[in-house]
């Protein structure tokens, strides 16, 4: 039973446009939550994060928007650049509970930049 | 430089011989996980360790051991391998377990036959 969705595999974005990547999650537990970048034939690299008591958090061209009430987050790049090209991660980790310590992983959206 | 490292980075085996991956952080880090990653599943947590002795399991730890006698190696240990854990590992380390972010090691690529 996945915790955190990420329902589209793929998307495809021109160069210079936004690109926007969702995940939706079912734990009303979460508190935190992170996106993760990951290039071919490396471990995935932190990009962002925001915690539960804020619905925004930017980080240059990266920003990243919670809407707990819709357990949902969406993670905006603007502009696009081909180097963004990646599979990106959401995931979601709880502060308290029975859960402490563990991050539950999406199954990530492979993100194509094109010129 | 901080990093994660494991080792090795590439392993084929064979059905049943026990292994070891290692997996080092020089940030003295007190979290530490393994996860590994297989297509459409994305990543999924095999055990985490909070601080040093301490250790607890994720999603998937069926066939899975590992140890954290030290602060900075957190071992991955298959103890008798199948070919279901063929799979990409990742290592990886927080400062604590709560609301920080992990830093990955590279991966390191299991195949069993």
């Amino acid at each position: 039973d996945q915790q955190v969705k990420q329902n589209s595999p793929s998307l495809s974005v021109q160069e210079g446009r936004i690109s926007i990547l969702n995940c939706d999650y079912t734990n009303s537990m979460f508190d935190y939550f992170l996106w993760y970048k990951k290039y071919p034939a490396e471990g995935p690299t932190f990009l962002i994060s925001i915690s539960s008591i804020k619905d925004k958090n930017e980080d240059g061209r990266f920003t990243v928007f919670l809407n707990k009430s819709a357990k949902h987050l969406s993670l905006h790049i603007v502009p696009s650049q081909p180097g963004d090209s990646a599979v990106y991660f959401c995931a979601a980790s709880a502060f308290r509970g029975s859960t402490l310590g563990r991050l539950y992983f999406g199954r990530g959206t492979q993100l194509t930049v094109w010129p | 430089e901080a990093q994660v490292t494991q080792n090795p980075r590439y392993l084929i085996t064979v059905t049943g011989k026990k292994l070891t991956v290692t997996c080092s952080q020089n940030m003295n880090h007190e979290y530490m996980s393994w996860y590994r990653q297989d297509p459409g599943l994305g990543l999924r947590q095999i055990y985490y360790s909070m601080n040093v002795e301490v250790t607890d399991k994720g999603d998937v730890p069926e066939g899975y051991k590992v140890s954290r006698k030290e602060k900075r190696n957190f071992p991955l240990i298959l103890e008798s391998p199948s070919p279901n854990q063929t799979s990409l590992y990742f290592c990886a380390s927080a400062l604590t377990g709560v609301g920080n972010e992990q830093f990955f090691g590279p991966g390191t690529r299991l195949t069993v036959l």
